[in-house]
């Protein structure tokens, strides 16, 4: 069976500084791996995807994730963060590209 | 492209009646239509799985006769929580998978308060 981590359920960032959400995952067939932001009261926005090829990914608002085999894991980072960018993030994987499985979320706080 | 609403946004009703929750791609055809119940400060929690045109797949410890999911066409999938019960207040949400390998797209989601 599949799973998700995130060690982190809080990180706080001051504005314009580097930050790196972190991700491992477990599973013992080929994943589909994703990152999504979720704003207080409102649904998932995808962030980024990996399905195959180049293990560096690029998504919306700034953020990239790469893909690490051997490490099993797909850190989220963003070199410069903004206000904006407080939010829950959630990392997730499924297999076959069928039902996700959601770590537990980190909640990203901009200090500024 | 790929949006996805959910109707009611909120809804608030009395214990034992029942809620409809609609789910709608407004874009895309959905072959598949995920529904999930968020707690505060949570994940998101997989309730059940639809096809259009079959039956749900309900993940295990879910009560397929409280939360029925019915999956009508390929742009509308709805959950209905019979005779809700104050412990069925949560936020419901729900997504949609248009088939290209890989990403769900999720609603706005709809939280349910029964008093």
């Amino acid at each position: 069976a599949q799973s998700v981590t995130q060690l982190d359920s809080q990180v706080p960032v001051f504005e314009e500084a580097p930050v790196e959400l972190r991700c491992n995952y477990s599973s013992s067939v080929s994943v589909y791996l994703f990152w999504y932001v979720q704003y207080p009261n409102q649904g998932l926005q995808l962030l980024l995807k990996y399905l195959s090829g180049s293990t560096l990914v690029k998504g919306i608002n700034g953020f990239e994730a790469e893909f690490n085999k051997s490490q099993t894991s797909f850190h989220l980072r963003k070199p410069s963060v903004h206000i904006s960018d407080t939010a829950e993030y959630f990392c997730a994987v499924s297999e076959f590209g069928e039902k996700l499985t959601f770590g537990t979320g980190t909640r990203l706080t901009i200090i500024p | 492209g790929a949006v996805v609403s959910q109707h009611p946004s909120w809804v608030i009703c009395k214990s034992g009646t029942s809620v409809k929750i609609e789910c709608r791609s407004l874009d895309f055809q959905a072959t598949t239509m995920f529904w999930y119940r968020q707690f505060p400060k949570q994940s998101l929690m997989l309730m059940a799985t639809s096809n259009e045109g079959s039956k749900a797949t309900y993940e295990q410890g879910v009560e397929k006769d409280k939360f029925l999911i019915n999956h009508a066409s390929l742009t509308l999938s709805t959950l209905t929580v019979t005779s809700a019960h104050p412990e069925d207040s949560s936020f419901y949400i729900c997504s949609a998978s248009g088939g290209t390998a890989g990403a769900q797209y999720f609603g706005p989601g709809t939280r349910l308060l029964v008093l």
